[in-house]
């Protein structure tokens, strides 16, 4: 499968704890996206990566919430200290920075996140 | 979600065209997107259409973008039980703008 991959696909944890989802995008996509949907909500953009640098955040993204893209490939997003009401499907997107289909985003199968 | 509206739900019969209505704000939308998803699942990107363009066909999907009235549909013909899904519209802001945002969806129920 060479689409967007994201790991874990579900994590429940307590209220306090820290999580880290992963994403693996396309391989040959330079930017990578992540955005959070609540139920019967579309999805909400977060942040945003061109190779390895953080090129927008959104207000949405608290000062608990840190993602990064270290060498250009995966990407992760963390939450410190989760509230119940980060519970909610975080997914993640890639597209190419030129070229055939440069305006594409790809999305992943998300990770759904239970805070009790 | 609350700069594109969507209907929230619509029911088509097995067989009838489909078409999923959506309207947007932003007159500097540059692109906008259909995108498809199943219970549980992510997105699938449908078809996107650019803003000079008025309409856009593949296969049995047709998207229709009236830019003065900023409001895009999407019809999709001979609609089938496996069309049952949310299907999202989603805009993308200006050049250099690489977010999109999206409407609250609508839910596409089939009757057999």
């Amino acid at each position: 499968d060479t689409g967007v991959s994201q790991d874990p696909r579900h994590k429940i944890t307590k209220r306090g704890q820290n999580v880290t989802f992963r994403c693996d995008p396309i391989s040959e996509h330079n930017r990578l996206y992540w955005y959070r949907q609540t139920l019967g909500q579309g999805p909400e953009f977060l942040t945003y990566f061109q190779n390895e640098a953080q090129l927008e955040k959104s207000r949405l993204l608290s000062d608990r919430f840190s993602a990064e893209r270290p060498k250009g490939s995966f990407s992760t997003l963390e939450i410190q200290r989760t509230e119940q009401g980060d519970s909610a499907m975080y997914l993640c997107a890639s597209s190419r920075l030129g070229g055939q289909g440069r305006d594409e985003q790809f999305f992943g199968p998300g990770t759904r996140l239970t805070v009790l | 979600g609350e700069d594109v509206e969507q209907s929230l739900f619509l029911s088509v019969r097995e067989g009838d065209s489909s078409v999923i209505n959506c309207t947007y704000t932003d007159s500097s939308s540059t692109y906008l997107y259909w995108y498809k998803q199943e219970p549980g699942a992510g997105l699938q990107l449908l078809t996107y259409i650019f803003s000079n363009m008025d309409m856009k066909q593949d296969q049995r999907l047709t998207v229709l973008l009236n830019k003065k009235d900023k409001h895009l549909s999407l019809r999709i013909a001979d609609t089938q039980t496996g069309d049952s899904a949310i299907y999202f519209c989603a805009e993308r802001r200006g050049f250099g703008n690489e977010k999109l945002t999206f409407g609250t969806g609508t839910r596409l129920t089939i009757i057999p």
